[in-house]
């Protein structure tokens, strides 16, 4: 089944607790992405991928890390937690870049920093 | 900047009644239009989608959208609602700049509430 999976789906961590969210996608894609959703917000995006070892910042890098070493694999790390990143975060791919290509999105971590 | 809006954050509607949650949009260049839906403790769900072509694109689960160009909109209907459509929904546009080729820009999301 082709699929995007994120890891873990529920976290509660303490702040400057260093973590990490993994995302691992079975398609094939080159093109990953991060993004947090915020109540009045919707999704906003932290970091992307155009592919293995290419990474950009979107809208809100600020606090977060990426790593792109494998194609299918694209973890969030957060180096030093704050509960301003308390949020549902998502993971999302795609084929590449073309014109109108369809995101594919994870199914979400909820992460509550105390 | 690219960017879309959502006006109501609350939809509310009886089952069998038509529905329409609303998007406009504001782009440089041509408009990549996208609706996706978020049930209950799940991801997003891609519905449909505008590139080119004709104005009425038709999506899964039976909602179509409607591209506007003179009103800069891209308003999401369905003709009968069923309870189980009840979700947050989430206009985007795509970015086709050369730096930010490829990005999303999320509205801030409606929530739809379909009564029995």
């Amino acid at each position: 089944e082709a699929q995007v999976t994120q890891n873990p789906r529920y976290l509660i961590t303490v702040t400057g607790k260093k973590l990490t969210v993994t995302c691992s996608q079975n398609m094939n894609h080159e093109y990953m992405s991060w993004y947090r959703q915020d109540p009045g917000l919707g999704l906003r995006q932290i970091y992307y991928s155009m592919n293995v070892e290419v990474t950009d910042k979107g809208d809100v890098p600020e606090g977060y890390k990426v790593s792109r070493k494998e194609k299918r694999n694209f973890p969030l790390i957060l180096e030093s937690p704050s509960p301003n990143q308390t949020s549902l975060y998502f993971c999302a791919s795609s084929a590449d870049n073309g014109v109108g290509v369809t995101q594919y999105f994870g199914p979400g971590t909820r992460l509550l920093v105390l | 900047a690219q960017s879309v809006a959502q006006p109501e954050d609350q939809v509310n509607v009886a089952e069998g009644n038509p529905l329409t949650v609303k998007c406009t949009y504001s782009v440089s260049g041509n408009p990549y239009l996208f609706w996706y839906v978020q049930y209950p403790n799940r991801g997003l769900q891609f519905l449909l989608k505008y590139i080119t072509g004709d104005n009425l694109v038709k999506g899964s689960y039976g909602f179509e959208a409607e591209f506007n160009k003179s009103q800069t909109s891209f308003h999401l209907k369905k003709p009968s609602a069923l309870v189980s459509d009840s979700a947050l929904y989430f206009c985007a546009v795509r970015d086709e700049r050369g730096s930010t080729l490829g990005r999303l820009y999320f509205g801030r999301g409606t929530q739809l509430t379909v009564w029995p």
